[in-house]
């Protein structure tokens, strides 16, 4: 399966804190994406980090990638109530063009 | 950018009766996506197409879902009949020859 996994299910800061969160996949990689989800909206695209790169930054948001391990860590640094969300990792990889399977996701709140 | 358009947002129907969803993708896009969430299966892809074409239409839960293409601006999503199992809210998502996926808002549908 493409599926990514995310650990922990449910992860709960105070604003300023950092954030991290991780995933596990279990087939070969092209790329790994992390998506984000606000309540009751739709889903959007953060970072995409590619096999062959280890770490990845945008913004507040790092992102690594350990193709050894497979499993890619997600940071939110100084984190914020808005941060407040679910966060996906998909496994792009590559036998499907365009096909993403997701998961359960991390759900992540921030107390202000 | 306009982004993914989905219509309508919300749609409230009755068993047996049919629903279709709408959605225009982010112009210059050449893959489009169908996907359903819900609490008990989280987000799953129904149908995909790359060019108008449908590429992998494994996703769709059985014969009352249909989806089409006509040209590159516009995709349907149609249940008929409706059964209020297929209760849940529904996304869109376009994406150009990447594997980054630009979702839309969702429709929200409700069978009862």
């Amino acid at each position: 399966s493409q599926q990514g996994e995310e650990d922990p299910q449910a992860l709960s800061i105070q604003e300023g804190e950092n954030a991290t969160m991780n995933c596990s996949y279990k087939t070969s990689i092209n790329n790994l994406q992390w998506y984000r989800q606000n309540s009751g909206r739709g889903l959007v695209h953060l970072i995409l980090i590619r096999s062959n790169e280890r770490e990845k930054h945008s913004g507040r948001l790092r992102v690594t990638l350990d193709t050894s391990k497979k499993s890619s860590s997600l940071l939110i640094t100084a984190s914020r109530a808005a941060d407040t969300a679910s966060y996906f990792c998909v496994n792009a990889g590559g036998t499907s063009y365009g096909k993403l399977t997701f998961g359960q996701g991390t759900i992540l709140t921030v107390h202000p | 950018d306009a982004g993914v358009i989905q219509s309508p947002r919300h749609e409230v129907t009755e068993m047996g009766q049919e629903v279709t969803l709408r959605c225009k993708p982010i112009s210059g896009h050449n893959s489009l996506f169908w996907y359903r969430q819900t609490m008990m299966r989280g987000l799953e892809l129904l149908i995909y197409f790359n060019n108008n074409v449908p590429i992998d239409d494994s996703g769709m839960p059985e014969d009352r879902f249909s989806a089409k293409m006509p040209n590159a601006s516009f995709s349907t999503l149609k249940i008929q009949p409706s059964e209020p199992r297929d209760s849940a809210v529904y996304f869109c998502a376009s994406s150009l020859d990447t594997y980054e996926q630009y979702f839309g808002p969702g429709t929200r549908l409700t069978v009862t």
